[in-house]
């Protein structure tokens, strides 16, 4: 069954640093989502994308944020300048027939 | 605004006890109701909807929009039922079924034997 993949499963970067986290959607899916989890709290949405562009973003979403399908395959979460808050899970979801697939996240850590 | 409760953070119960996990949801418009679970070193993955009022894996949800609830049950807990167990509201994103989803907090099961 094909699933949504995410690269890389750890990324630990320092204060102030670009980082990008790449996700690859499940093929013939066209709504594709990255939703975040601090460590003991709730899964967020932050961004759902759509037809190449943003279709909705939360308050989280800020403009050190940005999303994008570059080669229409992966679609990624660039964070421009990351801050300790930053620090969390990252699931990339993409949706077909009303159910969100998730991938396996990226754990990103902010030092 | 839109809001998921899920109140216990911990449940245990022992093999072959009934269980359920809490839902409440505050949402104005027509609410979409899932639960998603997520087993140990996994991914998240949908559990059930409402929409499909099916049964997965012994579990049933019924949405009670008068109680704006939609809680988990199984009437006989299994040990592979130990998990993380999230319930979430979809918005509807333009009359279409593709909006966010906003989760709850969710509930730590653990199935003793």
């Amino acid at each position: 069954e094909p699933e949504v993949t995410q690269t890389p499963s750890h990324q630990v970067t320092q204060m102030g640093q670009e980082v990008i986290l790449r996700c690859v959607p499940i093929s013939n899916h066209l709504y594709f989502y990255w939703y975040r989890q601090i460590l003991g709290q709730k899964v967020e949405f932050l961004v759902s994308f759509y037809n190449n562009e943003i279709s909705e973003k939360s308050e989280i979403f800020d403009d050190q944020f940005s999303v994008e399908r570059p080669d229409g395959s992966n679609f990624t979460l660039k964070i421009r300048s990351t801050k300790l808050e930053d620090s969390a899970m990252y699931f990339c979801a993409t949706n077909r027939d009303y159910e969100q697939y998730f991938g396996p996240g990226t754990r990103l850590t902010v030092t | 605004a839109q809001r998921v409760t899920q109140p216990e953070k911990l449940l245990s119960v022992f093999k072959g006890a009934p269980v359920e996990l809490k839902c409440n949801y505050s949402y104005s418009g027509s609410p979409e109701l899932f639960w998603y679970v997520q087993y140990s070193r996994q991914r998240l993955q949908l559990l059930l909807r409402h929409i499909s009022r099916e049964s997965i894996k012994g579990f049933t949800a019924d949405l009670n929009k008068g109680e704006t609830s939609f809680h988990l049950k199984k009437p006989f807990a299994q040990e592979e039922d130990s998990a993380m167990y999230y319930c979430a509201l979809g918005a509807d994103a333009g009359g279409t079924s593709y909006g966010k989803l906003t989760f709850g907090q969710g509930t730590i099961l653990t199935v003793h034997p």
